[in-house]
């Protein structure tokens, strides 16, 4: 069975950092890009970050460019996103997904960014 | 960037009422999309890829059909646990992009 868990979310001030975890099981990890989709509150989906297999290339939304930082390692069976510089905007419950396509996702982790 | 533009917004309707939406892109992006459900306070759930490609598990009364720009999901039969937030999401080519979202409710 594939599972996707994330770890790492809380409440950060603004300007502050954070480094989420997705562990990822019943699959071969190696295999598959993977991706972080984030929804703020009451909001809709949209997708942050893709990582190709050997995280040899990494994509990413323009408005987290330069301070997020998406990673894995596939010894590990993990996959990371740094997030550096972060403002309120960035509060929102973050999904490691499996894929481009997202056909399987964690239960999420909320990352609240407040003073 | 890729803009997903789907319609209706919300809608409401009753058990055993057959259910289409609807997800233009402001460009072609062939067959590259998917669908999900999401219900409150869960984690989305894929239903669809590749524009008509069934997620395995998922029941039959999903259906997806379209490519380029027009798209459509359709639910044969809607049952309690239908009632969601259905969104589509083209993977054409980044930055990937999800439609605003379908809120189905109960009539």
């Amino acid at each position: 069975e594939v599972q996707l868990v994330e770890s790492g979310g809380g409440l950060v001030q603004p300007g502050g950092s954070l480094r989420l975890s997705c562990a990822a099981s019943g699959f071969t990890f190696t295999t598959y890009y993977m991706s972080w989709v984030r929804q703020a509150p009451g909001k809709g989906l949209e997708w942050v970050a893709t990582i190709k297999q050997d995280g040899s290339e990494k994509f990413y939304v323009d408005s987290v460019k330069g301070r997020f930082t998406i990673s894995r390692d596939n010894a590990k069976n993990s996959l990371y996103l740094q997030m550096n510089n972060l403002s309120p905007e960035d509060t929102a419950v973050y999904y490691c997904a499996r894929r481009g396509f997202f056909e399987y996702w964690g239960q999420g982790a909320l990352v609240t960014v407040s003073s | 960037d890729i803009q997903m533009t789907q319609s209706p917004s919300s809608l409401s309707a009753s058990v055993g009422d057959r259910v289409t939406i609807t997800c233009r892109a402001s460009q072609g992006i062939s067959n590259n999309l998917a669908w999900f459900q999401q219900r409150p306070g869960k984690a989305p759930k894929s239903l669809i890829y590749a524009a008509s490609s069934l997620q395995s598990g998922v029941p039959s009364k999903f259906s997806g059909s379209g490519s380029g720009t027009d798209f459509t999901l359709t639910i044969s039969s809607l049952q309690p646990e239908d009632f969601a937030t259905y969104y589509c999401q083209q993977y054409n080519s980044y930055p990937f992009t999800f439609g605003g979202g379908t809120k189905v409710e109960i009539k």
